[in-house]
């Protein structure tokens, strides 16, 4: 079975503008959270989504958004992008809301200049 | 607040040597704890989890952890390194219960392992 995608790998945008990073979860799983992965920390959460509803949220600002599709896959989409949102943005899958077991894609490197 | 502390953000040792990588947490409830791997430009691989079992909890690659309630710790160990070891490590917890599925990471310790 193929595990978590993430497209793109990596990605170069200018401050202000706008991005939107894609994940796939693994078949059978309903719950994908987004992760931001700054150089040299470790990830802190962004969102849950669960059966395409928000199910739990960070402390980021209104410029990050996200969805979840029928089909379960995610979009997070950030705004006005700032220097300080360059990182490795990291999705992960679980079967469940509750799902502590979470399985992580490659991540998209975003480079914001 | 629930959070993560690793110990050391850096450390080496030699091959063939003991891995101990210190992670300390804080949670309100019964915490379910992760050790996770990461290495060059790639995602985080799930080495092992403590999930209110057994407390010596033992993963991949020959690593395993021990869930110690009175001192906090989750600390990872290796009895022998090798050379393939050498990655980024992060600790987690879930502090929810159960509840929720998002993690609390620490800032991760970087191990090397000298020939």
């Amino acid at each position: 079975d193929a595990g978590v995608t993430q497209s793109p790998t990596h990605l170069i945008k200018t401050r202000g503008q706008h991005v939107t990073l894609r994940c796939s979860p693994i078949s059978g799983h309903k719950s994908v959270s987004w992760y931001q992965q700054v150089l040299g920390q470790g990830p802190q959460f962004i969102f849950q989504y669960y059966e395409k509803e928000e199910r739990g949220r960070g402390n980021f600002p209104d410029r990050f958004s996200a969805r979840q599709f029928p089909n379960y896959s995610s979009e997070l989409n950030v705004n006005a992008l700032l220097l300080g949102d360059s990182a490795l943005y990291l999705c992960a899958s679980s079967s469940s809301q509750s799902s502590y077991e979470q399985y992580f894609g490659p991540g998209t490197r975003l480079t914001v200049t | 607040a629930q959070s993560v502390t690793q110990l050391g953000s850096h450390v080496s040792v030699s091959e063939g040597a003991l891995v101990l990588l210190r992670c300390n947490y804080s949670s309100s409830v019964p915490p379910y704890l992760f050790w996770y791997v990461q290495y060059p430009n790639q995602g985080l691989q799930l080495l092992l989890k403590y999930t209110s079992a057994a407390t010596l909890v033992k993963g991949i690659n020959g690593f395993e952890a021990e869930f110690k309630k009175s001192e906090t710790s989750f600390h990872l160990t290796k009895p022998s390194a090798h050379m393939s070891d050498a990655a980024e490590y992060f600790c987690a917890v879930n502090p929810w219960g159960g509840s929720q599925g998002n993690l609390i990471f620490g800032k991760g310790t970087k191990l090397s392992v000298k020939p």
